[in-house]
């Protein structure tokens, strides 16, 4: 089955910096890698996806790539503020089939002032 | 339109209870899944289905059940409750395939045993 390897666990920026987020996933055959974030005591929400015929997306200051060949995928997130501290999960899928939605680990994102 | 609601959102169980958490969604997703989130950590999958009558087991199923016998029920149920099933439960859903297979999430269960 699909394993998703996500780092780091935390990570620490200053507002305005910009933040990385890198996940690995081991199924090649995976097609949807979607982001979410979870703000604390909330529920997980959908901030970005990328298909596999896609290398990158962007959606205002938040990017996502992805290179196949090396299986990685990667959050960016530019001009950082405040509320963009939560935990971010990654997750990989192959759609249209049995497989299952799976989760990397998380990054904790502090936005310091 | 809903999303996915889930009931209870607080639950205090004593060792060896057992209950059913529900999980219900109006947006006739084929897939469904329960999670499981201990405090500071990921998130677990426990079981999920892909369609009605069709369940398979994730990374943590044991002393869990589950059951689907319609598109949108997708209930959890919880034997013999033991204190590390203290944690948050998530239920949450998606389609199978299409342009949108956006996986949304319920509210979540917070899960006490005592």
């Amino acid at each position: 089955g699909e394993n998703v390897e996500q780092h780091p666990s935390t990570l620490s920026v200053q507002e305005g910096d910009s933040a990385v987020i890198k996940c690995t996933y081991s199924d090649s055959a995976s097609n949807y890698f979607p982001w979410y974030k979870q703000e604390l005591g909330k529920r997980p929400q959908l901030i970005i996806d990328i298909r596999s015929n896609v290398g990158e997306k962007k959606d205002q200051r938040i990017a996502v790539t992805l290179n196949k060949t090396a299986k990685h995928f990667s959050l960016h997130i530019t001009e950082t503020q405040p509320e963009d501290s939560a935990v971010y999960f990654c997750a990989a899928i192959l759609t249209g089939t049995a497989s299952k939605l799976t989760f990397g680990t998380g990054t904790r994102l502090q936005v310091t002032l | 339109n809903a999303g996915v609601t889930q009931t209870p959102k607080f639950r205090i169980l004593k060792i060896g209870q057992s209950m059913t958490l529900q999980c219900a969604q109006d947006m006739n997703h084929n897939y469904m899944y329960w999670y499981r989130q201990d405090p500071g950590m990921g998130l677990k999958l426990i079981y999920y289905s892909v369609g009605a009558g069709i369940t398979d087991k994730g990374e943590v199923p044991n002393g869990y059940n589950v059951s689907r016998s319609t598109t949108e029920d997708f209930p959890l149920r919880l034997e013999l409750a033991a204190p590390s099933q203290t944690s948050v439960y998530f239920c949450a859903s998606s389609y199978r395939t299409g342009g949108n297979t956006e996986a949304f999430f319920g509210q979540g269960t917070r899960l006490t045993v005592v």
